[in-house]
């Protein structure tokens, strides 16, 4: 069974556009990530939710939008999408700091 | 500010030649240390952890990393690298505090390409 799994694992869309990423982990993990990995492959934490409670949110555009209906699920909705937002977007889940984080398998998100 | 620096961008190994990918962190409390790797279209796999204890720490698939608090340095270390560990290595730092549990900060990460 898949830990961390996240759909669409590709997504192609225009400028304008409004676009959704799910995201699920069936870990038992109190804790989700939202990563942005550029096309330089640098890694930037976005959102971070603690058993559905915004806890870590960085400078990231309001257009970014994160939801947590449940504490195995983190959804990512974008709104108005930008060139700049073609990126890979990894989920994660971790139980507590020392136990490390596990990743999703990504969601290349292409615009343009 | 914390930090953490790889500062080889690009290693090329032979296989069975034995690796060491070098890590440097900046951050003022006792840090929570981390390797990961990442194959070519995949996610991030965790290789090891540290955050007390022994400054010598096993990880999956033979790796090795040591912590040495007075040069800052995490440095990942495998004896003999096979075909297979070609892949991108992110060294990344775990910050904790109320404000940043369980956040990140990772490094520009080390490409290993492994000649036959």
């Amino acid at each position: 069974d898949t830990a961390v799994s996240q759909t669409p694992k590709y997504l192609v869309t225009q400028m304008g556009n409004d676009k959704s990423i799910k995201c699920e982990q069936n870990l038992g993990h109190d804790t989700m990530y939202w990563y942005k990995q550029d096309s330089k492959k640098f890694l930037k934490i976005m959102f971070s939710y603690n058993n559905k409670e915004l806890i870590i949110n960085e400078t990231v555009p309001n257009r970014f939008s994160p939801k947590s209906p449940d504490k195995a699920h983190l959804n990512l909705h974008i709104n108005s999408l930008e060139l700049g937002d073609s990126a890979v977007y990894f989920c994660a889940s971790s139980q507590d700091l020392g136990s490390g984080q596990y990743f999703g398998p990504g969601t290349r998100l292409t615009v343009t | 500010a914390q930090s953490v620096t790889q500062p080889d961008i690009h290693i090329t190994v032979s296989e069975g030649a034995s690796l060491e990918l070098r890590c440097n962190y900046s951050y003022g409390a006792t840090p929570y240390l981390f390797w990961y790797v990442q194959s070519p279209g995949q996610g991030l796999q965790l290789l090891l952890k540290y955050f007390s204890g022994d400054t010598l720490v096993q990880g999956i698939k033979g790796f090795e990393a040591e912590f040495k608090r007075s040069q800052s340095s995490f440095n990942l270390r495998k004896p003999s690298v096979h075909w297979s560990d070609a892949a991108e290595y992110f060294c990344a730092v775990g910050l904790h505090g109320s404000s940043n549990t369980g956040k990140l900060i990772f490094g520009q990460g080390t490409t290993l390409q492994v000649k036959p």
